[in-house]
């Protein structure tokens, strides 16, 4: 049963555009919400994160937005750059006292074309 | 602060053998998770240390295991390796309730 889910795996934006990745989640105990950005043969990197109680977060060119009754999350890049090209993964993660397992989509690669 | 850092980055093993992995977590933070990534499978939660206990352990067979020191290092142990345990291993370290930063990872091939 997948818990978190990335419907498109590939997603490709001209230069300059908006890049919006999205995410869909099945588990109402998730109450935090993580995108990674990762290149091949390295480690995730953090981008951006939500909490349950918020439904909107921004930070530079990201925004997360969180819409609880649908359970869907999405990224907004604005404006996309080539250096943004990369497969971005979503992370679920329930609340602290169960500690700090998080549930990952299956990824979306992003291509920002010039 | 430093990151976190995984060694070796690079490993080749035949089936049968056994495989330790390291990870030394950002100095501070006290939890560190394991997680696998596969083409087929994607990115896998494995377990998770806190104060050199086992917190949550995801849906592996017993012969990955791990451990954790009381300086936060952590290790991960596959016994008798098969040709599905190639993966790329990434290790991650957070303070509770925040963000997890990831290593670079361990790139398992299993010949």
């Amino acid at each position: 049963d997948q818990q978190v889910k990335q419907n498109s795996p590939s997603l490709s934006v001209q230069e300059g555009r908006i890049s919006i990745l999205n995410c869909d989640y099945t588990n109402s105990m998730f109450d935090y919400f993580l995108w990674y950005k990762k290149y091949p043969a390295e480690g995730p990197t953090f981008l951006i994160s939500i909490s349950s109680i918020k439904d909107k977060n921004e930070d530079g060119r990201f925004t997360v937005f969180l819409n609880k009754s649908a359970k869907h999350l999405s990224l907004h890049i604005v404006p996309s750059q080539p250096g943004d090209s990369a497969v971005y993964f979503c992370a679920a993660k329930r609340p602290n006292n169960a500690g700090n397992m998080l549930t990952f989509g299956g990824g979306t690669r992003l291509m920002v074309k010039p | 602060k430093a990151g976190v850092t995984q060694t070796p980055r690079y490993l080749i093993k035949t089936r049968g053998q056994q495989v330790t992995l390291s990870c030394s977590p950002i100095s501070g933070h006290r939890s560190v998770s394991w997680y696998q990534q596969t083409p087929g499978q994607g990115l896998q939660f494995l377990f998770e240390y806190f104060s050199e206990t086992q917190r949550n352990k995801g849906n592996f067979p017993g012969r990955f295991s791990g451990r954790q020191f009381s300086n936060s290092r952590s290790e991960m142990n596959v016994s008798t390796l098969e040709l599905g345990d190639s993966a790329l291993y990434l290790c991650a370290s957070s303070q509770i309730g925040y963000e997890q930063f990831f290593g670079p990872g361990t790139r398992l091939t299993v010949l």
